[in-house]
């Protein structure tokens, strides 16, 4: 069973477009990261969101936290191929040294 | 300074070779984990060192090895692999968790090891 749910698992789109990435869960997270993955290489963290209903933006990227703390979404707004990428969603539990990953999203955008 | 590092980059073995890689972190973090992760999919767990003690070993077979000789420095020894085991080894740092603190990983650039 997945502890995180994240959808979708892949997206094709043009330069421009905004598009938004889901990852959810009935368990509660003391935290939830975002990060970036290209081939071959380890996966950058992006962001950490810690408190409820907290919003982080970063250039392009927003990310929420839901305010139950068991959901999160990234949106990328004006997509570049630079954007290219896997894109993680990992949460870690209270008291416990273990992280949990959605599935992926396998983002590539087109010129 | 959030960098962890790993050694080799790429690594290509045969069935009977026994191997070894590293990770190394200077973040004062006393959590430490191995992932393995295929193509396309998100990393696996393998084990969690928690103050330099093995907290978690999600059933890995033991042709794997994990060893922790410090806090700064993490090891996964190899023997007898299968070619099935080609993959890409993750090595990743936090804080350690206490109470409701909260904390993130941060990975290093991994090693690609392919079993012959």
């Amino acid at each position: 069973t997945q502890l995180l749910e994240q959808s979708p698992q892949f997206l094709s789109i043009q330069e421009g477009e905004n598009l938004t990435v889901y990852c959810n869960s009935s368990s509660v997270f003391s935290s939830l990261q975002w990060y970036r993955q290209e081939p071959g290489e380890g996966p950058v963290l992006l962001v950490t969101v810690v408190t409820g209903g907290e919003v982080k933006k970063l250039k392009r990227l927003t990310f929420q936290f839901g305010d139950a703390r068991k959901d999160s979404s990234l949106h990328i707004t004006a997509a570049q191929p630079g954007d290219t990428g896997l894109y993680l969603c990992a949460g870690g539990l209270y008291n416990f040294n273990k992280f949990y990953f959605g599935s992926g999203t396998k983002l590539n955008v087109k010129p | 300074d959030t960098e962890v590092t790993q050694t080799p980059k790429h690594l290509v073995m045969g069935m009977t070779n026994k191997k070894s890689l590293k990770c190394e972190q200077h973040m004062g973090h006393r959590a430490m984990y191995w992932y393995k992760q295929k193509a396309k999919k998100p990393p696996e767990l393998m084990f969690v060192y928690s103050y330099e003690k093995l907290s978690i070993n999600e059933s890995v077979p033991s042709r794997f090895s994990p060893e922790c000789p410090n806090s700064s420095l993490l090891n996964l020894h190899l023997h007898a692999l299968q070619p099935e085991d080609s993959a890409l080894y993750l090595c990743a740092s936090s804080q350690a968790a206490v109470g409701d603190s909260s904390y993130e990983q941060y990975f290093g650039p991994g090693t690609r090891l392919t079993v012959t």
